[in-house]
This record gives C-alpha cells, structure tokens and sequence, in this order.
C-alpha cells in the first residue's frame, strides 16, 4: 500500500511569488489533513477535509492561503503571495476516520522556505 | 484549550543509555495520548499511543503510561540505539469541539552516540 505523498520535497521561493503544494492521501482514505510546523515549533494544524468538503479550516493562517481537494482524492495548498512567516515544513495526513483512535498517517512534508 | 509541553532537546546520549523524555499535558476533555516519531527526512509515525488513564502504550522498546494525576506522559526506553535517533512528538486527540484533531508538542530531538 502506498503511503501518503507530498510533493515537491523541498520549495525555495522569494517573498511574493506563488507556491502549490500538494498531497496524494492514501487510497481510500476520506479525511485528509494539513499542518505546518515552523522551526522548533509545535506541529499546527491547518485544515481538516472529507472526501473534497473541508470540515475544519480553524488553523489557516490567514486568506493568503488556499486549500483544495477537488473531487476527493488528492489536495493542494496554495499560498499566494508567500511571505516570510510562511517558511516551514507542511505535512499532509489522511485517515480512514476521524475518530480519536483512528491513526493519521503522514507524508515526508515539504519544506518551505522563503527568501 | 488543550497544549502539550515537552522537555527542551536536543537530549544526546550514548548508545545503551535509559531515555526518558517528558511530556505533560492540559485538556478539557478525556484525551488519547500519543508519540510520534520524525526519522530524518521522513515524516512522522505514530509509535506508541494509550487511550485511558493507566494504560501503557508500548513499541520498539519504547514505553509511555497514561498518568491523569500528574497529566504526564513520558517517553522511556531502557537501551537507546543509534537509529533512535530522530525527533519525538508528544500529542493529544480528544473531542472537543467535536474534532479528534491532535494537538502536538514542539518535539523533542534525540541524538545518540555510538
């Protein structure tokens, strides 16, 4: 089974420029799940979706960054225009459930920097 | 709302030596505890988790007891290995709000030495 991937590893884009990251959830795998962890922070959660509905979206930042998962399978995230302060590392994670003792499942991250 | 504090890291060791890395936590709810695992250049896997006051989650030679007297949950391992290391991730999932989203601690960097 294939795990959860995230694409590019790795991001170095100059402050107001665009960025699309992307996650490809585990096949069948309902919920899927952002978070960003910036250095020696705590992991924040971004958003929450099921199949293509976002079902929580407390934890995005602010409007400049935009979520999508069109037609339930895969998700990108958007962050337009980039600033300084977005420089982190996103993970992505999906589970079959939402409940308290359904595991997530991880992607390697990508990490964003911005010059 | 809920947190999760860790011990400040790097904690570095030497191979065969105890670990235990401290975790403590606030929640408004009945709360599921867990570790996660950074290795190097992957992402984060869960390794132990307890879901109720008392149980011990174990793996890999890692333990951690669900204590809601203290509201700690702390890592330990008898013998650390070089492929330890890596960073650890305290968390807690409960349904406030009616989310189970995990609420993580900053994480914890292991170094051991062979």
């Amino acid at each position: 089974e294939a795990g959860v991937t995230q694409f590019p590893s790795h991001s170095v884009i100059e402050k107001g420029q665009t960025v699309t990251l992307r996650c490809d959830p585990i096949s069948g795998h309902d919920n899927l799940y952002w978070y960003r962890r910036v250095m020696g922070k705590e992991i924040k959660f971004l958003l929450h979706f099921v199949k293509e509905s976002k079902q929580d979206e407390s934890g995005m930042p602010n409007n400049r960054f935009l979520a999508e998962r069109t037609g339930g399978t895969y998700s990108t995230l958007k962050v337009q225009p980039a600033e300084l302060e977005d420089s982190g590392v996103y993970f992505c994670a999906s589970s079959q459930g939402p409940g308290q003792d359904q595991p997530q499942h991880f992607g390697d991250g990508t990490r964003l920097s911005i010059l | 709302g809920n947190s999760v504090t860790q011990m400040e890291g790097p904690v570095t060791l030497s191979e065969e030596a105890f670990l235990t890395i401290n975790c403590t936590y606030t929640a408004t709810g009945y709360p599921s505890l867990f570790w996660y695992v950074q290795y190097p250049g992957e992402g984060l896997q869960l390794l132990l988790k307890a879901t109720k006051a008392d149980d011990k989650g174990s793996n890999k030679g890692f333990e951690a007891t669900y204590r809601k007297e203290t509201t700690s949950f702390h890592l330990e391992k008898g013998s650390v290995q070089v492929s330890d290391s890596a960073v650890y991730f305290c968390a807690l999932s409960d349904s406030s709000g009616g989310s189970y989203i995990p609420t993580f601690g900053r994480g914890t960097s292991l170094i051991v030495h062979p």
